[in-house]
């Protein structure tokens, strides 16, 4: 009864070929976000959805785009991959507002060639 | 700034003997703060946060607003505490995380 999926978990892409990481939820949450996390690196916030509405963070790249067609999915878009961006790519979602749990999909390696 | 500091890579300790991961934030008002954490081979999980002041495996953490720290303490480590621990600040009315690099925890038999 897995809660947040991500598909594939491993993903190879070619410098500058766009790639797209998918995101989905069986919770009904209105917030999905999008993390970035590097090698023995800290989690990093990309942007979230709250419902329909995007929240971008200042200092994520324009390379880095997102899409939520509906409220089960979520897409990471990056459109032309940097040898930068090989990183695990964690999907979350949470109720809404206030304090509240995350609950974390396993992540989808992205190894850039 | 708002940042979270987790100090240590890696703590390593015998069965038995207790544990305090340590965790040090910036943030200029009163943050929500968490603990995050990874068992091998599972997804991030939520272990303790501060507002609920509860006890989750043993585990409990105490916001010093003073010192600006949130460590989290067991008094007698298990093996099976062994794991990757996150500290994470939300800041009041984000709906984000700021995670620290994380602490690897060993325990050993």
């Amino acid at each position: 009864d897995a809660m947040v999926i991500q598909n594939p978990r491993y993903q190879v892409t070619q410098f500058g070929k766009p790639v797209t990481l998918s995101c989905s939820q069986t919770l009904n949450h209105n917030v999905m976000y999008w993390y970035q996390q590097k090698s023995s690196q800290a989690p990093k916030l990309l942007f979230h959805y709250y419902d329909k509405d995007f929240n971008n963070e200042a200092d994520t790249p324009d390379n880095f785009q997102s899409r939520r067609p509906n409220t089960s999915f979520c897409f990471l878009d990056i459109r032309s991959p940097g040898l930068g961006d090989a990183a695990m790519y964690l999907c979350a979602t949470s109720r809404g507002f206030g304090v509240n749990e995350q609950y974390f999909g396993p992540g989808t390696r992205l190894t850039v060639t | 700034a708002q940042r979270v500091t987790q100090p240590e890579k890696l703590l390593s300790v015998f069965k038995g003997a207790p544990v305090e991961l340590k965790c040090n934030y910036s943030y200029s008002g009163s943050p929500e703060l968490f603990w995050y954490v990874q068992y091998s081979r599972q997804r991030l999980q939520l272990l303790l946060r501060h507002i609920s002041r509860e006890s989750i495996k043993g585990f409990t953490a105490d916001l010093n607003k003073g010192e600006t720290s949130f460590h989290l303490k067991k008094p007698f480590a298990q093996e099976e505490d062994s794991a990757m621990y996150y500290c994470a600040l939300s800041p009041r009315g984000y709906n984000k995380l700021i995670f620290g690099a994380g602490t690897r925890l060993a325990v050993h038999p």
